[in-house]
């Protein structure tokens, strides 16, 4: 039978331009926070992560943001290419260190 | 580039049948971790493992899971009487260094099947 899930949130962007993904998370004792790239049929690739005592950090392309006091998480792609096409999601974990991932967003890249 | 691997790719049961997921994680890594995805949903923590035990589970892992590491580089989830809502993505993963769920790495999934 039809299994119903959900619908994830799209952003479509041209090839060249930067993305923005952004992610609400729940818990404000979470400390840690982590995007992660899942390209279709594969697992989930880390891609940045960072803590709470932090509010920016950044990496190859990528940058994430972290604003504590409306709990926001956002994930800034620069240059975005064809490869970058993929569900991005963050997950966030307090001091049990279980993980909670957010439902995703699908970034379509065109070229 | 070391990765985690698993086997099988795709495995296909009957509902009340036993099946066993397995994970080959990073070598020098010591944290190792269990995964699922239901179709179309949200990646959901199972289990962690680290020093031979269990350090956290979630509300998922109840009593028809199990894990174990049966030897110096396999990591296994089994699944003692499969359901139908067991019908998912499975992802193992692993961490090395002293902080648990510093940078997992995940292998490619099993897609797990119960008909």
């Amino acid at each position: 039978g039809e299994s119903v899930g959900l619908h994830l949130p799209t952003l479509s962007v041209q090839e060249g331009d930067n993305s923005i993904i952004n992610c609400a998370y729940s818990n404000s004792a979470s400390d840690y926070f982590i995007w992660y790239k899942q390209e279709s049929g594969k697992g989930p690739q880390f891609i940045i992560d960072i803590r709470s005592n932090m509010d920016k950090r950044q990496g190859q392309r990528v940058t994430v943001l972290l604003n504590k006091t409306v709990k926001h998480l956002s994930l800034q792609i620069a240059a975005t290419q064809p490869g970058d096409s993929a569900v991005y999601f963050c997950a966030e974990s307090g001091g049990s260190y279980i993980p909670t991932f957010g439902r995703g967003t699908s970034l379509i890249v065109h070229p | 580039e070391p990765e985690v691997t698993q086997t099988p790719s795709h495995q296909v049961t009957q509902m009340g049948q036993e099946v066993i997921l397995r994970c080959v994680p990073i070598s020098n890594h010591l944290y190792f971790y269990w995964y699922r995805q239901i179709l179309g949903q949200k990646v959901e923590f199972l289990v962690s493992f680290y020093n031979n035990e269990i350090s956290e589970k979630s509300e998922i892992f109840d009593d028809q899971f199990s894990v174990e590491r049966p030897d110096g580089s396999n990591f296994t989830l089994k699944i003692r009487s499969t359901k139908l809502e067991d019908s998912a993505m499975y992802f193992c993963a692993s961490s090395g260094g002293s902080i648990p769920y510093n940078e997992q790495f995940f292998g490619p999934g099993t897609r797990l099947t119960v008909l």
